[in-house]
């Protein structure tokens, strides 16, 4: 069974720039997360679709931080512009039902 | 919602036992936990279930006091490929997880 997928792995951009990552869940996953996880923290919930619906999104900064997922499938994750405080991994995580959760590789973004 | 994991770091010799707690101020659903290793994804471990029983792997087993809204992981003869950075992630409902600040586990020869 594939696991959840992510592109681009690594990316380096400066302050105010825009960048967006995308993710493909496991197969038949209904329940889709993007986490933002900072260098010694642990992940932290920034969006939870379920579906191509909105379940939870009140820790993203909406003021710059986007997310879709079309379809229920893939999803992306987009920040315009971003900022130095921005640095960190980004993953994306699905889960089916009450079950385990499986992450992605997860995207290191490094904001200049 | 953060829950809060205890000790914060860690050091075992191989063969050496451990025991990593997480503890959260809301009723739980369930906890999962997660090992970590730099560079790496999280990996999952084990999910622990309100009303359900211990859970065991080999010689990692977790228990869960759901009166406590308490986790405990129990790492047992430690091995150097146990050696990481472990989550609990504690859900109160609404299928989303929250995650500890992490333990982070060394295992020495």
């Amino acid at each position: 069974e594939a696991g959840v997928a992510q592109s681009p792995r690594y990316k380096i951009i400066e302050k105010r720039q825009s960048v967006a990552f995308w993710c493909n869940p496991i197969s038949g996953h209904a329940t889709l997360y993007w986490y933002q996880q900072i260098l010694g923290q642990g992940p932290k919930l920034l969006i939870q679709f379920q579906n191509n619906g909105v379940v939870d999104d009140s820790q993203l900064p909406k003021d710059r931080f986007s997310a879709e997922r079309l379809k229920g499938v893939d999803s992306t994750l987009k920040i315009q512009p971003a900022k130095l405080e921005d640095s960190a991994v980004y993953l994306c995580a699905s889960r089916q039902g009450p079950n385990e959760q499986f992450f992605g590789p997860g995207t290191r973004l490094t904001v200049l | 919602q953060q829950p809060v994991q205890s000790p914060q770091a860690v050091i075992l010799r191989e063969g050496e036992d451990a025991v990593i707690n997480c503890s959260s101020s809301k009723a739980l659903y369930s906890v999962h936990w997660y090992r970590q290793k730099h560079g790496e994804a999280p990996v999952f471990l084990m999910i622990l279930l309100k009303g359900g029983e211990q859970k065991g792997h080999e010689k990692i087993s977790a228990s869960f006091n759901e009166k406590k809204q308490q986790s405990s992981l129990y790492l047992t003869a430690s091995q150097l490929s146990y050696s990481g950075t472990y989550f609990c992630g504690t859900e109160s409902g609404a299928n989303n997880l929250f995650f500890g600040t992490g333990t982070r586990l060394t295992v020495i020869p």
